[in-house]
């Protein structure tokens, strides 16, 4: 059983380019999380999306940033008119259902952007 | 506000033992998670509290008082692959019962021979 994959894992883009992150949950999980991870700090939520909703996007910047989670395929985090502010790690989760016992959100390996 | 705090760096031997603290300040709890992280991969789940009290697993074992707002990680029998960030993170009440965590800054151990 395959966990949470991301692709790219490294992704170098040029400012004012878009970039765009892609995210397949576990087998069976429609919930998927983003998270930012900037050097140094602790990751932060970015949005929170089941099949084809966006449930909680308040982490997200309102500008430039998007993310969808269609019927099929992966979830995608669009960054458009990338800033250099924009480089960090990018990490999705999963889980089978909202919130239940803790052990039940699962991290893929991170897409890392860099912004040149 | 929402606040998790927990030490940045910590030294250690292989073979001790060692305690990572994190307290915690957010709107409601809702459970507290603590990640391993090693450089450049994903977090991987280590431990879940939601009760005070102590949750023990093979050589870690982790930590709540929520009246205190606290929590620890103890990790035993330390190995050189222990050397990784261990990051504290909590899920405040108000996130609608969904993974909205909010994570500290992780805590960089280092384990030495």
């Amino acid at each position: 059983n395959a966990g949470v994959m991301q692709n790219p894992r490294h992704l170098v883009r040029r400012r004012g380019q878009e970039a765009r992150l892609r995210c397949s949950p576990m087998k069976g999980h429609s919930h998927v999380y983003w998270y930012r991870q900037l050097p140094e700090e602790g990751l932060k939520f970015m949005v929170y999306l089941q099949k084809e909703n966006i449930i909680d996007e308040s982490g997200m910047p309102k500008e430039r940033f998007s993310a969808e989670f269609p019927k099929e395929g992966p979830s995608i985090l669009r960054i458009q008119q990338v800033v250099r502010g924009d480089s960090a790690a990018y990490f999705c989760a999963s889980s089978i259902d909202r919130a239940s016992s803790g052990n039940t959100i699962y991290f893929g390996e991170g897409s890392w952007l860099t912004v040149v | 506000g929402q606040n998790i705090d927990q030490p940045t760096e910590m030294t250690a031997t292989e073979g001790a033992i060692v305690q990572i603290n994190c307290t915690y300040q957010t709107s409601g709890f809702n459970g507290l998670f603590w990640y391993q992280q090693h450089a450049g991969e994903a977090p991987t789940f280590l431990s879940y509290n939601v009760l005070d009290g102590l949750e023990e697993k093979g050589r870690f074992s982790s930590f709540l008082s929520r009246s205190k707002g606290y929590s620890y990680l103890l990790l035993k029998e330390l190995q050189m692959k222990d050397s990784a960030s261990y990051l504290c993170a909590v899920r405040p009440l108000f996130s609608g019962g969904y993974n909205k965590l909010i994570f500290g800054a992780g805590t960089r151990l280092a384990v030495h021979p």
